[in-house]
């Protein structure tokens, strides 16, 4: 079975401050996602990255970055917390290939901002 | 405009009354279009993948199929178990990366 982990459930930071946000898989993927999830704005892709230290902006960069220095491994950075980045935050991988690529999801974290 | 439209937003059954979930999409080049469960406060849990219309999967009392335009995710005599926020996304649109994701269906199955 395909698991991709994140590093904490829930989470609660004041404004201003860095958060890290970490995402494990341990299927090899080669692509790895990180999306926002919000009440009546459904899911909305952040960054993304499909191979080691290469990133792709999503639709909603900004406030955002990301790091990817091994293949199992995908964070997601905010520099400087702000209120508006409150959220559920969902990671999620995929192996390119065949027709298409199913994207497996992790927990999830929810983000409180202060 | 790429975009997926869920319908309805939500639903409520009573257990064992079958009912269908709508997902239409206007994604060009589509490579697949996939179904998740979500319960609160946890990530989507991967459910169907469809590829090209007339395509059909099931599991258990859930079978998806899929059209040029739509798809629908059927509940046979649902049970109380299968109540949760059920997603569609679609592939396509010329970034083989891109999802777009509808807004889901909240489902209620009450005993």
């Amino acid at each position: 079975d395909v698991k991709v982990t994140q590093s904490s459930r829930y989470l609660v930071k004041r404004t201003g401050e860095k958060v890290f946000l970490e995402c494990v898989q341990d299927m090899d993927h080669e692509n790895m996602f990180w999306y926002r999830q919000d009440p009546g704005l459904g899911l909305r892709l952040i960054y993304f990255s499909y191979d080691v230290k290469m990133k792709e902006k999503g639709d909603i960069p900004e406030g955002y970055s990301v790091s990817r220095e091994k293949k199992e491994r995908f964070s997601l950075i905010l520099e400087s917390a702000s209120t508006n980045q409150t959220s559920m935050y969902l990671c999620a991988s995929s192996s390119p290939g065949g027709t298409t690529d199913t994207q497996y999801f992790g927990p999830g974290t929810r983000l409180t901002v202060l | 405009e790429d975009q997926v439209t869920q319908s309805p937003e939500a639903l409520r059954l009573q257990e064992g009354e079958s009912s269908s979930l709508n997902c239409s999409y206007t994604v060009s080049g589509l490579r697949g279009l996939f179904w998740y469960r979500q319960d609160p406060g946890k990530g989507p849990e991967f459910l169907f993948t469809l590829y090209s219309a007339g395509e059909e999967k099931e599991k258990e009392r859930l079978k998806a199929t899929l059209t040029k335009k739509e798809s629908f995710l059927h509940i046979t005599a649902p049970k109380p178990e299968d109540s949760a926020t059920y997603l569609c996304a679609v592939q396509g649109g010329g970034n083989f990366n891109k999802f777009y994701f509808g807004s889901g269906t909240k489902l209620n199955v009450k005993p």
